[in-house]
């Protein structure tokens, strides 16, 4: 595709229950990025991949957040047991290789947990 | 630990006018600085790229600079439109870190 699709654009759960954000990267990118996005606030990292090769989990809040890329291309950010704390838009980048590139961002998912 | 800030949080101006975003930050061992575009609902959109071997970059009617040791970069936009309203991102690049993001300003222009 022409750029970075996250999908589903909105989603809103129960707290408790669990979700799962997609993201479809530029075709050929090699490096793709999560990050949140609380209101008001700039983006903070969450995880970064290499390939399928998950290089940087630090910005991970808990152990309820897990990230996959298995073949390289499209990720998935899971959110267990989600709590309201967890309402933000999860936004999605990728670049060709690396942060000494410029990220291209998708639109983001924006998680309500009520 | 890096921190980025960004002053003004807010700026709202009349069209025409010429304006400076401004971004500091704490660690000057960067790589590089990128300065994005949000509009609401939307993701980012990546503005200029300054390498930390350069002193600025300009597209059209954005030019933004680096000055690496003191930890300051601005975002000049000369003739500001309605159209450029929308908040402005400052992201510093360290190397062995992931990108660390500002607040942002938002900005309004005034037709």
């Amino acid at each position: 595709g022409a750029g970075v699709s996250q999908s589903p654009r909105y989603k809103v759960a129960k707290r408790g229950q669990d979700v799962a954000l997609r993201c479809d990267p530029i075709s050929g990118h090699v490096s793709l990025f999560w990050y949140q996005q609380a209101l008001g606030q700039g983006p903070e990292f969450l995880t970064y991949f290499q390939n399928e090769a998950q290089l940087d989990k630090s910005g991970l809040p808990s152990d309820r957040f897990f990230a996959e890329r298995p073949e390289g291309s499209v990720s998935t950010l899971k959110i267990q047991r989600t709590q309201q704390e967890d309402s933000a838009v999860y936004l999605c980048a990728s670049s060709l290789l690396g942060s000494n590139q410029p990220q291209h961002f998708g639109d983001g998912t924006r998680l309500s947990i009520l | 630990k890096q921190e980025v800030t960004q002053i003004p949080a807010a700026l709202s101006v009349p069209e025409g006018e010429n304006l400076v975003l401004n971004c500091s930050f704490t660690d000057s061992a960067i790589y590089n600085l990128q300065w994005f575009r949000q509009d609401p609902g939307k993701g980012l959109t990546s503005l200029l790229l300054i390498q930390s071997s350069q002193r600025e970059q300009t597209s059209g009617r954005l030019n933004a600079s680096l000055d690496k040791s003191s930890g300051r970069s601005t975002l000049y936009i000369a003739a500001s439109q309605p159209g450029d309203s929308a908040t402005y991102l400052c992201a510093v690049y360290s190397g062995n870190t992931p990108l660390v993001f500002g607040k942002g300003t938002r900005l309004s222009v005034i037709a």
